[in-house]
This record gives C-alpha cells, structure tokens and sequence, in this order.
C-alpha cells in the first residue's frame, strides 16, 4: 500500500507571513489535491494538479500558491497568512480526475496557526 | 454549482444501534462518495456510490440519483464507528463536500 505524507503537521506564523506545507505520495497517482477544511465544515478545493508541473485552481485559491515540482510531491504556500484562515490544509491523490468514482487518498493533515 | 447538505448535524446513539446518515445534493452527480474522518483528523474513502446500493461489511449505501439523495447505514454500530461522515458529490470534475455527520456511539 501507499501513503501520502504531509509536513508540517502544524505550521505556526504570524501574520502577513508566506508559509508552505508539503505533500508527498508514493501511490504513483497522476492527481493530487490541497483542500482546506473549517471546523465543522466540508472541504473546500484550493488547488489541485493533474500531472507533474500542472496546476489547476480550485474555488479556494486566492490567497494561495502551488507547485507540483515532480509527480510525487504537491506544495502549498499562503501567500500572506490571516487570522481568519486558520484551518486544518488536507493534501490527497487519485489515480485520475474522471468522474469514475476513484478513490481519493488523503494525509494526516496540517493545521495551520497564525498568531 | 453543485451544493450538498447533509443531516443530522450530529448523532448520538448506544452501542448496537443502526445509524442512518442523509446527503442530498443539488444537481446530477456522475460521482456520490462518503468518507469516515476520524477525531483525530485523518480522512478515509467508505463506499463510492452514484446509484444504487452499495454494501461493505456493516455499511449500506443508498444512492436514488433522481431524487438527488444518498444514505449511509451503519447497522450495529460500535464505538469505533464514533467520527464524522463527510459525503461529496460531483460538479465539473470537482468533488463538493457537505458539513458532515458528527456520530457519537455510547458504550
């Protein structure tokens, strides 16, 4: 079996600050995922990426940045960290996008802390 | 776009109880998943279900596309079972997530 690795687990800074977590998978998925989730809430799409070097906006992704710098690993960075945007940053894989009902694999998470 | 609303909100039921979890979703899905987030966060993929039923161990989704609902039956359910069930829908290649049922089994 695979797994997805996110780091940081939490990521502290302060606000204004540009912070970057880091995804990586070893399931050899074509699509990877950054979805940020509000407490109590659904998942919301930042960004996400079909292959290496493609980068596609979700509805989530001002205020943001990504790069998939090889097919394994998928980067966020908050451009300029706010209060209101702590949450927890959930990274996942699929073997594609299509509507195929294929499975998403997702990290641990990593919350994010802005003080 | 596509919306989805799931309920109850939260569950509270004793041990050996059957749970029943509701999604309806706004437009037509090619794509209904339910997922299980554990309290301490991490996220799993339960059944993919776009019409139909779907069974796996306890679990049994209903999915009836016209209607634009899905349930999630949990029969006997354990402590273990104790999370939020997140189900996500389909809309222009993008899954969209409801709020979640928040289960609490009781020993």
């Amino acid at each position: 079996g695979g797994i997805i690795t996110q780091t940081p687990k939490f990521l502290i800074g302060q606000e204004g600050q540009k912070l970057t977590l880091k995804c990586q998978q070893n399931f050899n998925h074509d699509t990877m995922y950054w979805y940020r989730q509000d407490s109590g809430k659904g998942l919301r799409l930042i960004y996400y990426s079909i292959t290496e070097n493609d980068l596609q906006k979700g509805d989530l992704s001002e205020g943001y940045d990504a790069s998939r710098e090889k097919k394994s690993s998928f980067s966020l960075t908050v451009t300029s960290a706010q209060k209101n945007e702590m949450a927890v940053f959930l990274c996942a894989s699929s073997i594609d996008r299509g509507p195929s009902g294929n499975t998403l694999y997702f990290g641990e998470g990593s919350r994010l802390i802005v003080v | 776009g596509q919306q989805v609303q799931q309920s109850p909100a939260s569950l509270v039921l004793q041990e050996g109880e059957n749970a029943e979890l509701q999604c309806n979703f706004s437009s037509t899905a090619t794509q209904l998943q339910w997922f299980y987030q554990s309290p301490g966060g991490s996220l799993v993929s339960l059944l993919s279900n776009p019409s139909g039923t779907k069974h796996t161990g306890r679990l049994t989704s209903t999915t009836v596309t016209k209607e634009r609902r899905s349930s999630l039956h949990i029969s006997s359910s354990q402590t273990t079972d104790s999370g939020t069930y997140l189900c996500a829908s389909d809309s222009n290649y993008q899954l969209i997530w409801g709020s979640g049922t928040k289960l609490i089994i009781k020993p």
